[in-house]
């Protein structure tokens, strides 16, 4: 069971902007980093944005992220139809000593 | 390039055991922590275990914790997940990823299956 909660969906039309949410607990993201993931159905995930709001060399500027408090956010700003994927938060919990993933949300272009 | 490689996966009864391997490739393999992540069909992500870069610290979900062990052998470059007492439930595509809190780098994953 994910201790990191995601809407199950989000959509919007080319060009326009999308915010997904993820939220946790003081365990959580309310003292540690933020991650988040990008997969693509039959794939590996790929690391979108680490360390809250940091993107890894070649993830286009249209993506960012941000955390507030026991929340985070990840905002694809430009929607484009090769954005159409599943996105995941995750997060060190220091109560589980472990990682937790977000529920996960699908991204859909329309 | 860095390649993570799993293998080991399968069709295996309840109450079985498995070792899943991943070959690590095109980075120094001691100096980094591993992770296992699972994924079953049509689910979200599972943290699963991850395992310091010397192997002297391992983590592992409440989930698996008594069943699975994780292990390395930094001679080899590779990362094990050892599974016994499997269960329908662990039935999951399993992903080894270098690293953790971020993994940066993720292998293609591999099939677990458990099933009668």
């Amino acid at each position: 069971q994910s201790v990191l909660t995601q809407p199950p969906s989000a959509s919007g039309t080319p060009g326009q902007s999308v915010t997904i949410s993820c939220s946790g607990s003081a365990s959580n993201i309310g003292s540690n980093i933020v991650n988040w993931y990008q997969q693509f159905p039959g794939t590996a995930p790929k690391l979108l944005i680490k360390n809250d709001d940091q993107r890894p060399p070649g993830v286009p500027e249209r993506f960012s992220a941000s955390k507030t408090g026991t929340s985070a956010s990840l905002a694809i700003s430009g929607l484009q139809s090769e954005d159409e994927a599943d996105y995941y938060c995750a997060a060190w919990d220091y109560r589980l000593n472990g990682d937790v993933f977000g529920t996960g949300t699908k991204v859909t272009v329309l | 390039e860095v390649q993570l490689v799993e293998s080991g996966g399968g069709l295996v009864q309840p109450g079985g055991s498995l070792r899943l391997s991943c070959a690590a490739s095109g980075f120094t393999f001691r100096i980094y922590a591993m992770t296992w992540v699972r994924q079953a069909p049509g689910k979200g992500l599972e943290w699963v275990s991850a395992i310091s870069g010397t192997g002297f610290t391992t983590y592992y979900a409440d989930s698996v914790k008594g069943r699975f062990t994780i292990s390395r052998d930094n001679s080899n470059n590779t990362v094990y997940l050892e599974m016994n007492s499997l269960r329908a439930g662990d039935t999951a595509l399993y992903f080894c990823a270098r690293d953790r809190n971020p993994s940066d780098h993720w292998g293609q994953g591999i099939l677990v299956t458990v099933s009668s």
